[in-house]
């Protein structure tokens, strides 16, 4: 069966300083991988989303990147984080553009 | 407004009541899906329901769709307390406009025993 594993669960980061958010998928091959994030008591927000290996679409300008090393490794990053960018963080497959499988999240807060 | 609208945006029940949650959207879509999510944790894929369909059943969940209206309804019947949760549409975009899923912001169910 298909998992996928976020870490780290909780992050509380200063302004300004670097992040990086790593998602996983074991039991599938070549899915389609999506950041989403989500702020409190809202709907969420598509941040990337990748077909395949270093193909990554950006869908809101922002201080963030993702990246995709592996088939199955999809990762968040920045190098300056703002107080904006606090929230739930959700890392998402699927095959085939049909129903996505959401990973546990990751909750940050920038101080 | 955004894609995706769920009203109403808060909704308490007593427990062996239904819920009924709508959802509209602006564009065509490919499909239309519902997520259910507990506080603090990832969303579960619920249900999905393709623009050719009118309804489908699951369970305890009823989704009708209208595309004419571009609207779509979730019925859960003879709630449960574990049925509290936020529940989100999700409204997919023709393949060639990126196949990406829209979410709305959700309609919070508090199902009281």
């Amino acid at each position: 069966s298909q998992t996928i594993h976020q870490w780290p669960a909780t992050l509380v980061q200063p302004v300004g300083s670097p992040l990086s958010l790593e998602c996983t998928v074991e039991g599938t091959s070549n899915p389609n991988l999506y950041w989403y994030r989500q702020a409190a008591g809202r709907g969420l927000q598509l941040l990337f989303y990748s077909v395949g290996i270093g193909q990554i679409s950006s869908e809101v300008p922002q201080n963030l990147s993702a990246s995709r090393p592996q088939d199955r490794q999809f990762i968040l990053s920045s190098k300056k984080l703002l107080l904006s960018d606090s929230g739930f963080y959700l890392c998402a497959w699927s095959l085939m553009s049909y129903e996505q499988y959401f990973g546990p999240g990751t909750r940050l807060t920038v101080t | 407004s955004q894609q995706g609208e769920e009203d109403p945006q808060a909704l308490s029940i007593q427990e062996g009541e239904n819920a009924t949650m709508n959802c509209s959207y602006k564009t065509s879509i490919n499909n239309l899906q519902w997520y259910r999510q507990n506080s603090g944790r990832g969303l579960v894929h619920l249900i999905l329901i393709r623009s050719n369909e009118r309804e489908k059943h699951s369970g305890r969940l009823r989704v009708t769709l209208d595309t004419s209206k571009k609207s779509s309804s979730l019925l859960i019947t003879a709630s449960r307390a574990a049925d509290t949760a936020s529940y989100f549409c999700a409204t997919q975009l023709p393949y060639n406009q990126g196949g990406k899923l829209i979410f709305g912001q959700g309609t919070e169910l508090s199902v009281k025993p």
